[in-house]
Parts: structure tokens; sequence; C-alpha cells
């Protein structure tokens, strides 16, 4: 079972925008600023898409937005498009302990 | 442009030890904005943060490895290892290799570059 909680999967039709939230606790994404997402297509390498919870990295399209609200982060994916259809991970640190912990992962569909 | 690239045997025997390496290329190991991680992909499943390293030989590991995971790097070749002990079917996967950023400047607390993976089997 995974440290943060995402849902299985979200799906939305081409234009649309939907948001696959990342939950987790008080001890992790409610206690730093440290939470970043993750694309991946199938046999691929993710890709960073967000960090430090709402920054994208240069050369990431701005239909991806990330925000935070108390233990639960959020990614937005506006203006659905065809290529957006991959599995999104959510990735917080967790102390110096656990030190990072990811979502179970969240399959978007393009309907 | 900095790419990884991950290299080791893909078909292990249960209670084996797995022995990876990470070859960074474009760039150097030795840079101080940067951890260098491992994080690894059972069949199907989600990601799983194994641990890092620093270009000095400082590590952090996960907790969920039970002191099986061992992190090292070798600044002459620009390479970071990982040694995993004891293996069995449930290590299983596709192992990553990640480049994590540490100041304002390099996406703190994010893996922005990585490898594209190795697969590796365990199995009697």
């Amino acid at each position: 079972q995974s440290a943060l909680t995402q849902p299985a999967s979200v799906s939305g039709s081409p234009g649309q925008s939907i948001t696959v939230p990342c939950r987790g606790t008080s001890s992790d994404v409610g206690n730093y600023n440290l939470v970043s997402w993750y694309q991946q297509h199938p046999g691929k390498a993710p890709k960073l898409l967000i960090f430090e919870g709402n920054k994208r990295p240069s050369g990431i399209s701005d239909r991806f937005s990330g925000s935070k609200s108390g233990n639960t982060a959020s990614l937005t994916i506006s203006g659905l498009q065809a290529g957006d259809e991959a599995d999104y991970y959510c990735c917080s640190f967790a102390g110096f302990v656990a030190n990072y912990v990811f979502g179970g992962g969240t399959r978007v569909t393009v309907l | 442009q900095l790419q990884l690239q991950e290299s080791g045997p893909g078909l292990l025997r249960p209670s084996e030890t797995l022995s990876l390496t990470c070859a960074v290329s474009g760039s150097s190991v030795s840079s101080s904005t940067y951890m260098w991680t491992w994080i690894r992909q059972p069949p199907g499943k989600g990601l799983q943060w194994m641990g890092q390293i620093f270009y000095g030989g400082n590590a952090d590991y996960s907790p969920s490895f039970s002191g099986r995971v061992t992190l090292s790097v070798d600044r002459s070749r620009d390479t970071f290892s990982l040694s995993l002990t004891s293996v069995t079917a449930s290590d299983t996967g596709v192992y990553f290799c990640a480049r994590r950023g540490l100041s304002s400047s390099s996406s703190p607390g994010a893996f922005d570059v990585w490898g594209q993976g190795t697969l590796v089997t365990v199995s009697s």
C-alpha cells in the first residue's frame, strides 16, 4: 500500500480539465512544500511535471498546474489532449527517516 | 545534455545480491546541488523510493528495505551504484536511477532526470 493515496483512474474528454488528488498526512504533504508530480507513459521513465507543489520545470506546458490544501495535493490538467493519456504519480518528502514517498498512481484516460 | 544509464544483470536467483550501476553523462556526479537516487517499480505497480547518495558518500535509505540496500558512488567514473541483498521474487521490477535537486536552482525535492530503467527479474 502506497504512502500517498491517489484514485486509480480519472477520465475526461478532449479540451476538458481534470484534477488528480493526492492525499497524504501531516507528516508528509501537509508538513512540507516538496510535492512533485510525474507523468509516465507505458514502458517509459517518469517525467517531472511539477515540483515544490506548483512550479513547472522549463519546457513543461502551462496546461499542467499543481496546488495543495492541507494534507491533499492536486494536479490539474487543462485542455486535455490525447497525448495526456498516461499514469500520473505524486511524491512528497516525508521527513528524514522515510524521506520520499509516492502515491500509487492515477491512470488518466482521454475519452 | 545530462543522461543517466542503468546497467546490471537482468536475472537473479532468490537470495542473491542485486548490483546495478548508473552512469552519469553530460554532467558530473560530483555536483553539490544534486542527490543521486534509486527508485523501483514492480510490474504493474507504482514507484518506490529506495535511497539516495551525495557525491561525498553520505547516503539515506528507505526503511522499507530493512537494511538490505547499500548505495555507493565512484567520482572517478561518474557512476553511482545500488546493492540489494537477499533478493526475493518481490524484488522483481524496473529499477530507475534519477537525479534529485537540492537547491532553489535545481528543482529541489524533485527527480528531474531519469534513466530509462532496467528490468530485474528474480526467479528460481
